[in-house]
């Protein structure tokens, strides 16, 4: 199995843009999670689903940011409009148990 | 809520040495997991440990269930310089409909000096 895909890897955008990050989980895994890594504020949860269907979202930390699986194969987490401490590592890892298994990230800046 | 506490926060290691870290909660826990992120990517698996004591090993890399499973350690011996990078416990909330959610520690930042 290729194992979790994230695309883009780096992704540079400007204040006010909209951000569209995409996850392809390992085939066969039930549920998909969204984190975002900081210095300050380490690995966070922002979302998670389980069988596409959004289960808590408590972490999301405003409206700007949305998350979407419209399919057990793809999954997205849009931020609109974009703003400087958006900047991070975001992450997207898919399970079927106990185990997560990690995609490699999309660092994203914006300035 | 549950919290997983992770010490040290970091370590500086010459290589050859032996690395010891631990990770303990206030919550019991049935699950321990233990996860490597290098610089650069995402965390990977690196151990499961599913029963109270079990003592499992992954090449030079040993973790430890705590009895009390509320504790959990992991020791690397004879450490190398790609053993850079930070290391996570982890664990799943409890509760019947976590779907898989963990609670990971902040982390234990590794640097081995050649």
């Amino acid at each position: 199995d290729a194992g979790v895909i994230q695309s883009p890897r780096h992704e540079v955008t400007e204040m006010g843009q909209e951000v569209t990050l995409r996850c392809k989980p390992i085939s066969g895994h039930n549920s998909l999670f969204w984190y975002r890594q900081t210095m300050m504020r380490g690995l966070e949860l922002l979302i998670y689903f389980n069988n596409n269907v959004p289960i808590d979202d408590s972490g999301m930390p405003e409206d700007r940011f949305s998350a979407k699986m419209p399919n057990a194969s793809f999954s997205t987490l849009k931020i609109q409009p974009s703003e400087p401490r958006d900047s991070a590592v975001y992450f997207c890892a898919s399970s079927l148990s106990h185990e997560q298994f990690f995609g490699p990230g999309t660092r994203l800046t914006v300035l | 809520g549950q919290q997983l506490n992770q010490s040290p926060q970091s370590m500086f290691i010459q290589e050859g040495e032996d690395v010891s870290m631990n990770c303990t909660s206030s919550s019991i826990f049935n699950t321990w997991l233990w996860y490597k992120q290098d610089p650069g990517e995402g965390p990977v698996l690196l151990i499961a440990l599913y029963k109270a004591g079990e003592l499992t090993s992954n090449g030079r890399l040993t973790a430890q269930f705590g009895i009390t499973r509320k504790d959990s350690f992991l020791n690397i011996s004879a450490s190398i310089p790609s053993d850079v990078g930070i290391y996570f416990c982890a664990g799943p909330h409890a509760g019947g409909t976590s779907y898989g959610k963990l609670t990971f520690g902040q982390g234990t930042i590794l640097t081995v000096h050649p």
